[in-house]
C-alpha cells in the first residue's frame, strides 16, 4: 500500500520568502504520479502540480516546482516569492498509473500562514 | 454548469438516520471517488468507482454504501449515520489514471448529531 507523510504540521512564512513544504512517499511500484493541492480557508481542493515517476524533469507551474528527488522518494513542493493568498493547507498525494483505479492517497497536510 | 457538484454542501442529521450525499460530474470522466477529511487525517478514500456499475472499497468504506448506474452520478449513502461520520465529504472525478489530475466537489459538510 502506498503511503504519503507530511512531517511539517505547520509553517510560518514572511511574505516575498520561498517555502519548500516536505513530502515523502513509500510505494513498492515503480510507475505512480505525485501531485499537491491546495486548500484555502475556502475549503476547496485546488489542483497545483503534477509529477510522474518517470519524468526526467522536475515539474514547474508558475511560482510552484516540485522537487523530485526519486531515489529519496521526496517530492518537495516549493513556491516562489510567497504571497499572502498562499496562507491554506497544502496535501501532497500519489496515485499508481496502472493496474486499478484506486484513487489519490494523500498526507496529512502542512498548515501554511504567510505573515505580513 | 461544467464540473463536479456536490449536494447539499451542508447537512445535519441525527444518529440512525439514512442519508444520501449527491455528486454529479458533467466531463464523463470514468473514474470517480468519495473520500472523507477529518481533523489530522488529512483525505481518506471511501470507495471509488472505475465506471458505471464498477465500484470498489476504499481505506475506510464501513458504513458506506455506493452506486454508479450512469457515468455522471456517484451517490454515496450512510446507511444508518454514526458520530464518527461526522466529517467533510469530497467526491472527484478523473478521466485516466495515474497521470491525471482528480478534480474535486466543494465539499458536504455532515455533522451526526
Amino acid at each position: 500500500a502506498q503511503k504519503i507523510t507530511q512531517t511539517q504540521p505547520g509553517m510560518f512564512v514572511q511574505e516575498k520568502e520561498a517555502v519548500t513544504l516536505d513530502c515523502t512517499y513509500d510505494t513498492s511500484d515503480p510507475s505512480y504520479g505525485l501531485f499537491w493541492y491546495k486548500q484555502p480557508s475556502s475549503g476547496e481542493m485546488i489542483f497545483l502540480i503534477y509529477q510522474g515517476s518517470y519524468d526526467q524533469q522536475n515539474a514547474t507551474e508558475g511560482r510552484y516546482s516540485l522537487n523530485f528527488q526519486k531515489a529519496r522518494k521526496s517530492a518537495n513542493l516549493v513556491i516562489s516569492a510567497s504571497q499572502l493568498g498562499d496562507s491554506a493547507m497544502y496535501f501532497c498525494a500519489m496515485r499508481l498509473s496502472g493496474g486499478g483505479a484506486d484513487g489519490l492517497t494523500f498526507g496529512k497536510g502542512t498548515h501554511l500562514i504567510i505573515q505580513p | 454548469d461544467a464540473g463536479i457538484t456536490q449536494s447539499p454542501r451542508y447537512k445535519i442529521t441525527e444518529t440512525g438516520r439514512q442519508v444520501t450525499l449527491m455528486c454529479h460530474q458533467t466531463w464523463s470522466h470514468s473514474y470517480m471517488f468519495w473520500y472523507r477529511q477529518d481533523l489530522g487525517h488529512g483525505l481518506r478514500l471511501i470507495y471509488y468507482s472505475a465506471a458505471a456499475d464498477i465500484t470498489d472499497k476504499g481505506e475506510v468504506p464501513d458504513g458506506y454504501v455506493v452506486s454508479r448506474s450512469k457515468t455522471e452520478n456517484f451517490p454515496l449513502t450512510l446507511e444508518s449515520a454514526t458520530r464518527s461520520q461526522t466529517s467533510v465529504y469530497f467526491c472527484a472525478s478523473s478521466d485516466g489514471l495515474g497521470n491525471t489530475e482528480a478534480f474535486f466537489g466543494q465539499g458536504t459538510r455532515l455533522t451526526v448529531v
